[in-house]
C-alpha cells in the first residue's frame, strides 16, 4: 500500500503563491494516477486535480483553472501542486490520494489571509 | 459536470439498525467509477467502497453498495457505533470528479 505525506502549506495572503508536495512511499508511485482534494473548513471534499501515472494527462476543477498546475516526479516520488494567485476561498485542507482514493495522505493546511 | 446528491442529510440510528444512504447522479455513471469514503472528524476520508461494489481493505463485510445508472446506494447492515461518520460519494469517472455533500450517520 502507498503511503502518502504532503507539505506546504502555509498562512499566506492573497495574491501569494504557494507549492504543495505529496511525498510517496511504500511501492511504485509511478503506477499510479494521482489526485489532489482540498476540504474547506465546515464543507465536504472537494475535489481539485488529477494526474496520469506518466504525468502527460491532467485535469482541473473549473474553479481552478488557470491558477493551480499538478504535476508529479516519478523519479523522486512527489506529486505537486503549483498553486497561484491565492484567494481567500482557497484555504482548506489539502490532501493527496490516489485517483481511486484508496491512500490519502494526513494533509496540509493552506490559510490565505491578509 | 456531474453533480451527484446524497439522502438523506443526516441520519440518526440506534446500534444494530440497517442504515441505506443515497447517490444519485445528475447523468449516468460508470459503476466501476463511484466510490463511497467514510470520513470521522479530524481525518482525511477513508475508501469504503470503490467501483460501487469493491470493499476497500479493512472495511467490515456490514458494509454493501449497489447500483448503476444514476443511482446508487451503500447500505451498512447493522450499524455499530465506530460507524458514526460523515460519509461521501465521488464519481472519478468523467472529470471533474465529483463528490456528493455527504450523509452524516449518527448513533442514538
Amino acid at each position: 500500500e502507498i503511503q502518502l505525506v504532503e507539505s506546504g502549506g502555509d498562512l499566506v495572503q492573497p495574491g501569494r503563491s504557494l507549492r504543495l508536495s505529496c511525498a510517496a512511499s511504500g511501492v511504485m508511485f509511478s503506477s499510479y494516477a494521482m489526485s489532489w482534494v482540498r476540504q474547506a473548513p465546515g464543507k465536504g471534499p472537494e475535489w481539485v486535480s488529477s494526474i496520469s501515472e506518466s504525468g502527460h494527462v491532467t485535469y482541473y476543477a473549473d474553479s481552478v483553472t488557470g491558477r493551480f498546475t499538478i504535476s508529479r516526479d516519478n523519479s523522486k516520488d512527489k506529486l505537486y501542486l503549483q498553486i497561484n494567485n491565492l484567494r481567500a476561498d482557497d484555504t482548506a485542507i489539502y490532501y493527496c490520494s490516489t485517483l481511486i482514493g484508496s491512500s490519502w495522505g494526513p494533509g496540509t493546511v493552506v490559510a490565505v489571509s491578509s | 459536470e456531474i453533480v451527484l446528491t446524497q439522502s438523506p442529510g443526516t441520519l440518526s440510528l440506534s446500534p444494530g439498525e440497517r442504515v441505506t444512504l443515497s447517490c444519485r447522479a445528475s447523468q449516468s455513471v460508470n459503476s466501476r467509477h463511484l466510490a463511497w469514503y467514510q470520513q470521522k472528524f479530524g481525518q482525511a476520508p477513508r475508501l469504503v467502497m470503490s467501483g460501487a461494489f469493491s470493499r476497500a481493505t479493512g472495511v467490515p463485510d456490514r458494509f454493501s453498495g449497489s447500483g448503476s445508472g444514476t443511482d446508487f446506494t451503500l447500505t451498512i447492515s447493522r450499524l455499530e457505533p465506530e460507524d458514526s461518520a460523515v460519509y461521501y460519494c465521488q464519481q472519478y469517472g468523467i472529470p471533474p470528479y465529483t463528490f456528493g455533500l455527504g450523509t452524516r450517520v449518527e448513533i442514538k
